[in-house]
Formats: C-alpha cells, sequence, structure tokens
C-alpha cells in the first residue's frame, strides 16, 4: 500500500527556512505520478503549494515561486520541500500527497505541524 | 487564480435528512473534486472528476455539477458523515481548494 509521511522541525524561527520531507514507501516517486505539498492553515484554509513530478519536473503557486523549492532524493524514495524567509503567516500543517495526471490527490500523508516563532 | 467558493460555511443535519451543499467556482473548470476531513485527519478523496465517489464512499453520497456549479449531496444524514467537505480544482494553476463546509449532526 502507498504511504506517504511528512517529518521536520516543528518550530522555525521568522526569517529563516523551513525544511520538511516526505518518504514514501509502497510506491516509486520515479514510476509515475506528481507529488505534492498543501498546507492548512489555523481556521483550516487549504493551500496547494506546489509538486515535483516523476521526472523531476516542478510546478508552484504562484504566490510562493520566490520562496518555495521542491527537490528529491530518489535513491531514498523521498521528496522535500523549502520554503524560504517565513514569518509566522507560514504556520500551518503541512502535508505531501500524491497525485495523478488530472492533479487528483488520492494518497496523502499524516502531516506535520509547523510554527514560525521566535 | 480560481476561486472555489463553498456554502454554506457550517450546516447541520437529522440523521435521515437530505444534505446539499454547494460549489462555486469563479472561472468554469471541466471537473470538481470532493474531499472529506475528520477532526485531525488528512483529508481524503471522496469524490472525483464530479460524480465519481472514491473507494470505500458509501452510496449515499453523490455528485453533480458543471462549469462553474458543482454541489455534493448526501441522500441520508449518517452520524459518521460528521465532517467538513472541501472542493477541489486542478483543471487551472494554481490548483485551488474551496473554503470548506462543515457538516454537524443535529
Amino acid at each position: 500500500d502507498v504511504q506517504l509521511q511528512e517529518s521536520g522541525p516543528g518550530l522555525v524561527k521568522p526569517s529563516q527556512s523551513l525544511s520538511l520531507t516526505c518518504t514514501v514507501t509502497g510506491y516509486s516517486i520515479t514510476s509515475d505520478y506528481a507529488w505534492n505539498w498543501i498546507r492548512q492553515f489555523p481556521g483550516n484554509k487549504l493551500e496547494w503549494m506546489g509538486y515535483i513530478s516523476y521526472s523531476g519536473s516542478t510546478s508552484y503557486n504562484p504566490s510562493l515561486k520566490s520562496r518555495i523549492s521542491l527537490t528529491r532524493d530518489t535513491s531514498k524514495n523521498q521528496f522535500f520541500l523549502q520554503l524560504n524567509s517565513v514569518t509566522a503567516e507560514d504556520t500551518a500543517t503541512y502535508y505531501c500527497a500524491r497525485s495523478d495526471g488530472y492533479y487528483i490527490m488520492d494518497y496523502w500523508g499524516q502531516g506535520t505541524s509547523v510554527t514560525v516563532s521566535s | 487564480e480560481n476561486v472555489l467558493t463553498q456554502s454554506p460555511a457550517i450546516m447541520s443535519a437529522s440523521p435521515g435528512e437530505k444534505v446539499t451543499m454547494t460549489c462555486s467556482a469563479s472561472s468554469s473548470v471541466n471537473y470538481m473534486h470532493w474531499y472529506q476531513q475528520k477532526s485531525s485527519t488528512s483529508p481524503k478523496l471522496w469524490i472525483y472528476d464530479t460524480s465519481k465517489l472514491a473507494s470505500g464512499v458509501p452510496g449515499r453520497f453523490s455528485g453533480s455539477g458543471s462549469g462553474n456549479s458543482y454541489s455534493l449531496t448526501i441522500s441520508s444524514m449518517e452520524a459518521e458523515d460528521v465532517a467538513t467537505y472541501y472542493c477541489f480544482q486542478g483543471s487551472g494553476y494554481p490548483l485551488t481548494f474551496g473554503g470548506g463546509t462543515k457538516l454537524e449532526i443535529k
């Protein structure tokens, strides 16, 4: 069965970078699909942040384009989120998810909570 | 950006009652998808391609719509349906979610 698991620090200081890892088991991230990051703010608004495809191409939400970078380590079947210059407004639960060619996200991680605070 | 507006934001229904919630898109989309999220859990794909039920979704759920207007209907409310439902569009970038409809039971 496909499983995704987010990991990373739960607390990040303002102006620093937020770095999260999504570890995928049960499916190779280089076989197919796109591998997404989505966040959910306090108050429950969901925001799609971007994806890295099975081929390594990326697509980002324009609202984040200058601060976000998605990369991967195919040997470990992991993909990564880096968000630079964070502020308190980046406090959220961060999810990784798999999506098909129509961007339907069928498998999600359990989410990891990140607080931006000094 | 295609803004998805869900209504109502919060609703409650009695067991056995029919429930309908809507999602309005600022730009026309080919399909709408829906996610169910229960407290402290990740969203689950619930309805895709407007009207197809994801695996394991009870048959009392249905989806419909086209263009800018879509809906999710529960034919007979059950306690296990308490959750927040989000619509989602993958027709254009950036991919966007609606603000959610929180469904409670009376």
